[in-house]
């Protein structure tokens, strides 16, 4: 079955740099991939969707990239701010399964002045 | 507009208790989810539902039992608590499509003494 794997280690960054989160999937090659967010006590919240077919995508301060030879979703924050300090969910289709996600377990983003 | 709300917050049961959580979303979402959040386990699918009147088992269903009588609410039951249950519940909706999005609720944190 399809197994989702992020780093369990949390990322300090400093303020204004660029945050750079890693999402490797084990075996095929999901149709797509989605990016959640999540603040302590509160549920995940969407963030992007990327397509197999797509290496790109943006929105705002937000990027996701997809290399399917790598198998890897790769997550930037672009001039990062303490206020994107979150966990960070991965989460691909299960195959055959619907609309049902598999996630992974979160990397933890913290953003230091 | 609220979007998904479970109930109760918190919860302290004692095991061999029988014990209901709910779910209830206003967006007219199609399918339904409820997952369980473990401190390195990342978020796990126990049932979900693609429509009304219709169930089924996701990754971790033993001791877990839903029904889906409407659109609305998805209640997860279990039937005798026990303390491998303790964790953080979340609920959430999709509308249906292939490349779904899924609404988080807010979370229930039960622990089972």
């Amino acid at each position: 079955s399809q197994k989702i794997e992020q780093n369990s280690e949390a990322l300090n960054i400093q303020e204004g740099k660029t945050a750079t989160l890693t999402c490797n999937y084990t075996n095929y090659s999901p149709a797509y991939l989605q990016w959640y967010r999540q603040d302590p006590g509160r549920g995940p919240v969407f963030l992007l969707l990327i397509r197999e077919n797509e290496k790109e995508k943006r929105k705002e301060r937000l990027k996701v990239t997809f290399d399917t030879t790598l198998k890897q979703s790769l997550f930037h924050i672009t001039a990062s701010q303490p206020a994107d300090s979150a966990t960070y969910l991965c989460a691909c289709r299960v195959t055959g399964g619907g609309n049902k996600l598999t996630f992974g377990t979160g990397t933890q983003l913290k953003v230091e002045l | 507009i609220a979007g998904i709300t479970q109930a109760p917050t918190s919860q302290i049961l004692a095991a061999g208790r029988r014990m209901t959580l709910r779910c209830t979303q206003d967006m007219r979402h199609n399918a339904m989810y409820w997952y369980r959040q473990d401190l390195g386990l990342g978020l796990r699918l126990i049932h979900y539902s693609n429509t009304a009147g219709t169930t089924g088992k996701g990754e971790v269903p033993d001791g877990y039992s839903v029904s889906r009588a409407n659109t609305d609410d998805f209640p997860l039951t279990l039937a005798s608590a026990v303390p491998s249950q303790t964790s953080v519940y979340f609920c959430a909706s999709s509308v249906g499509l292939e490349t779904d999005t899924q609404y988080f609720g807010p979370g229930t944190r039960l622990t089972v003494l």
